[in-house]
């Protein structure tokens, strides 16, 4: 069985500041691993997805993340935050059978002018 | 290029009812996964349906039950509502059962009073 623990529930920034959103997990297997983004009244959108190729994965909106499998870290970062960034953000871990996606909590991410 | 869609979007019922909410995968997308989203929490997965079949299922109840059409639409049936069934609904499509990336609609809120 697979987990994801999001270590902040919530994060406040600054506009223009750096944004780090963090992530671990839990797989008996190599993993696939993604970032989700949820504005109000919206459905999910995929930010970017980790699939067993390079470490370091490049999404949208300027987000990217780095898989670290001696950490079982997968963090979500990017440099300066925007206010349209405010959002909950969610990280996310593919079964190994099937299509089965395992959520964390959910990171409530505030951006302050 | 339609997205996902979900009708309705907004549905209110009482204890002891039943309620269908319905989905329509993005086009070309043949597997429809379903989730619940309790207010505050991350998406939890229901089922998954490929094929006209059920091929996946999460920890709920059978009072959870699911159809899928052979236009690859998807019905999700929820019987004798429990107040605890409140939640946001979430369909999402891919390519096949292992599709890699799961495209997300934005969602049927059930209340249950």
């Amino acid at each position: 069985a697979q987990s994801v623990t999001q270590l902040d529930s919530h994060v406040s920034v600054s506009e223009g500041t750096p944004v780090l959103l963090r992530c671990n997990y839990s797989s008996s297997y190599s993993p696939s691993l993604f970032w989700y983004v949820q504005h109000p009244n919206k459905g999910l959108q995929l930010l970017l997805k980790y699939t067993s190729a390079a470490t370091l994965v490049k999404g949208i909106n300027g987000f990217e993340a780095e898989f670290k499998k001696s950490e079982t870290s997968f963090h979500l970062t990017k440099p300066s935050a925007h206010m349209s960034d405010a959002a909950e953000y969610f990280c996310v871990v593919r079964g190994n059978a099937g299509n089965m996606l395992t959520f964390g909590g959910g990171t409530r991410l505030m951006v302050k002018p | 290029d339609a997205g996902v869609t979900q009708s309705p979007t907004h549905l209110i019922k009482t204890r002891g009812q039943q309620v269908t909410l319905r989905c329509s995968p993005k086009s070309g997308h043949d597997t429809v996964s379903w989730y619940q989203q309790a207010l505050g929490q991350g998406p939890q997965f229901i089922f998954q349906y490929y094929e006209e079949e059920e091929r996946q299922r999460g920890n709920f109840p059978d009072r959870f039950s699911g159809h899928q059409f052979p236009n690859y639409s998807s019905e999700l049936n929820v019987n004798a509502l429990l107040l605890g069934d409140s939640a946001l609904y979430l369909c999402a499509s891919s390519t096949g059962p292992r599709g890699i990336e799961q495209f997300f609609g934005p969602g049927t809120r059930l209340t249950v009073l």
